[in-house]
This record gives C-alpha cells, sequence and structure tokens, in this order.
C-alpha cells in the first residue's frame, strides 16, 4: 500500500522558469513531510521540509507547500537551475508510524539550459 | 561533519551467493536505517535501529536477511542465500534520534547490488 505519491514520474522546465513538483498522501496521521533530492550514483540528499504545523517552508530557491485538507504537498523550485536536475523524493513521517519514514516513488527533473 | 559512509559501493554476486554491507552513520546519530531501493521506486526500509537495539524490523525477509549494529555505531546488514530480486541499491541512512518530532534522516551513497 503506497501512502506517499509522486504521479508524475519526470518533469522538463526551462532554466530560469519554476519547477513544481507533487506529491500525494493517505495517511492523516502524517505531520512531518521532507523532500529528498537524488543524484545518480549518490545517496538521496536532504532538501527541505515541514511541519503540519505550518502550510508553508521556505529556503532560497525552494519552497514547500502542504495543503493537510487536500493531503498534498508540493515544492517549488524558482528559478531552476540546470544543477537542480535530478530525482525528488517526497517522504512522510508520523510518530504515530514510529517514525517510520515513507518514501513516494520519485520525480526525475530535468532543467533545460 | 562527515556524512554517512557506506561501502563497498558496487558488488556484484552470482544468486544463493553472499554478500555483506557496511554502514558508518554520522557521529552522535543514535538512530539508524537500512533501506532498500529498487529501480523505479522509492526507498523502501528494511530495519531500523535505536543504538544498538532494534526497533523495526518487520519488513526485512528475516530468511535471508540479517543485519546488526554493535556497539550502537557501525552496522552491517547481510544477504545469505542471495535471490535475483535482490538486486538493487541498499541505502543506510542515520538520524539525531528517531523521537524527535522534526527527525531529518542523512543518507549514505548506497551500495549497487546486481545478483546474476
Amino acid at each position: 500500500d503506497q501512502q506517499v505519491k509522486q504521479n508524475s514520474p519526470s518533469l522538463s522546465v526551462q532554466e530560469g522558469r519554476i519547477s513544481i513538483l507533487n506529491c500525494d498522501y493517505t495517511n492523516s496521521m502524517f505531520d512531518y513531510f521532507l523532500w529528498y533530492k537524488k543524484y545518480p550514483a549518490e545517496g538521496p540528499t536532504f532538501l527541505i521540509s515541514i511541519s503540519s504545523i505550518k502550510d508553508k517552508n521556505e529556503d532560497g530557491r525552494f519552497t514547500v507547500f502542504l495543503n493537510k485538507s487536500a493531503k498534498h504537498l508540493s515544492l517549488h523550485i524558482v528559478p531552476s537551475q540546470p544543477g537542480d536536475s535530478a530525482v525528488y523524493f517526497c517522504a512522510a513521517t508520523s510518530p504515530n508510524t514510529g517514525n517510520q519514514f515513507y518514501f513516494g516513488t520519485g520525480t526525475s527533473l530535468t532543467v533545460i539550459p | 561533519e562527515a556524512g554517512v559512509a557506506q561501502s563497498p559501493r558496487y558488488k556484484i554476486i552470482e544468486k544463493r551467493q553472499s554478500v555483506a554491507f557496511w554502514c558508518n552513520p554520522i557521529s552522535g546519530h543514535a538512530t539508524l536505517y537500512w533501506y532498500q531501493q529498487i529501480l523505479g521506486q522509492g526507498p523502501k526500509l528494511l530495519i531500523q535501529f535505536q543504538n544498538n537495539g532494534v526497533v523495526d524490523d518487520s519488513q526485512l525477509p528475516k530468511d535471508r536477511f540479517s543485519a546488526e549494529r554493535l556497539k550502537g555505531v557501525d552496522s552491517t546488514l547481510k544477504i545469505q542465500p542471495a535471490k535475483l530480486e535482490d538486486s538493487a541499491v541498499y541505502l543506510c541512512a542515520s538520524s539525531r534520534n528517531r523521537f524527535l518530532s522534526t527527525d531529518t534522516q542523512y543518507f549514505g551513497p548506497g551500495t549497487r547490488l546486481t545478483v546474476l
């Protein structure tokens, strides 16, 4: 049972434009959400997180939005850069799940110069 | 701060052989995780340690997989005997403490296992 879903396997964006990556979850008990970025042959790298008490968290070019009622979060990257080309995973967790992380299947972002 | 270290980076074995992976977490991190990531999928938790005790191994195929974290620092994951479907990237991650509400996991580079 996939509790965290990323329905877009891939996304292509022109350099300088906005990239929007989406993630949906089914378990309403999740209260902490994270985005990881993964380059080929490397492990996932933590990017940004958001707690369920917030609806937005910003870090430089990266902003994560959380819509609890829709069980949806999104990652905005603006402006997009070629170095942002990677696979992005969202993850969700909760003390009610033993703080186990549930990962989506990833979205491969390509930023075209 | 040094990151999570894993070795080897790549391993090719034949089915029914044994293999072991090693992980050294970030210094001071109490919680250590082993994940299996099959191509095209997200990481799937295999086992979670808090210090040197197992917290969750519900998704570990215990007939062939084993893991230990002696002294609450380094950890090894073993597969014996390997099957073709074990071909995957094995990721180790660590975090300060799983009981923290905003605990963040940091991943190593992974070991890519190919079973022929």
